[in-house]
């Protein structure tokens, strides 16, 4: 499995309190994506990044930001949470080594709660 | 991005060959089909990729047609475990590419003993 790691794993927050979930990758690779995943909805982009400090919107992205500090790190912040980000979250990554391919590794998830 | 259309569920037993098609005619000349497989509680794993006529890898193989309007994924010889949610994508390959992926409802296929 590609070194992707999100923490924390299971999370349960209150309507209006700031959230932030991690991503960590240990493969240097350039590109990383943050998903949610809702019944119904399959997979949805919510951000990525392309570098360092470099990210961009996806299409689910209001009430979401995010950071790019290190390579290794993509950090997803909910600034005041609400039930509608009740959610599983996923980050992937992608090298560029392989620029034809599709190929994205996906970490375990976080399953987030908002009451 | 070229959307896609795929069978909510298919039903199959085990050491039967499955075949899920999935349709995409906006498709255009810089995109690939690529198809994930995704698990109870794991995030979507990548199966495989093409551009046209026949690939094939360990786990499947991808066929499509001169048209490229459609694409089918054949699982030969299924088992238990390929029990999962299949998703058919179209992703850009063009200049800029970014890598974004787009994601539909996926086939959910349930493979009985």
């Amino acid at each position: 499995d590609a070194g992707i790691t999100q923490s924390p794993r299971h999370k349960v927050t209150e309507t209006g309190t700031p959230v932030t979930l991690r991503c960590h990758q240990t493969e240097n690779h350039r590109y990383m994506y943050w998903y949610r995943q809702d019944p119904g909805h399959g997979l949805r982009l919510i951000h990525y990044s392309y570098g360092v400090k470099d990210t961009d919107k996806g299409e689910v992205s209001d009430g979401y930001s995010v950071s790019r500090s290190k390579t290794e790190d993509f950090l997803l912040t909910l600034e005041s949470a609400t039930s509608s980000q009740t959610s599983v979250y996923f980050c992937a990554i992608r090298g560029t080594g392989t620029s034809l391919s599709s190929e994205q590794y996906f970490g375990p998830g976080t399953r987030l709660t908002v009451t | 991005l070229a959307k896609t259309t795929q069978p909510i569920s298919m039903d199959s037993y085990e050491g039967q060959e499955v075949n899920i098609t999935c349709s995409h005619n906006n498709i255009a000349t810089n995109d690939y089909i690529t198809w994930y497989q995704q698990f109870p509680s794991q995030g979507p794993r990548f199966i495989i990729q093409g551009y046209k006529t026949k690939v094939t890898n360990e786990v499947a193989s991808l066929f499509i047609p001169a048209d490229r309007k459609s694409s089918t994924l054949s699982l030969p010889r299924v088992s238990l475990s390929d029990t999962a949610v299949y998703y058919c994508l179209v992703v850009s390959h063009g200049s800029g590419n970014t890598g974004k992926l787009i994601f539909g409802q996926g086939t959910t296929l349930q493979v009985k003993p």
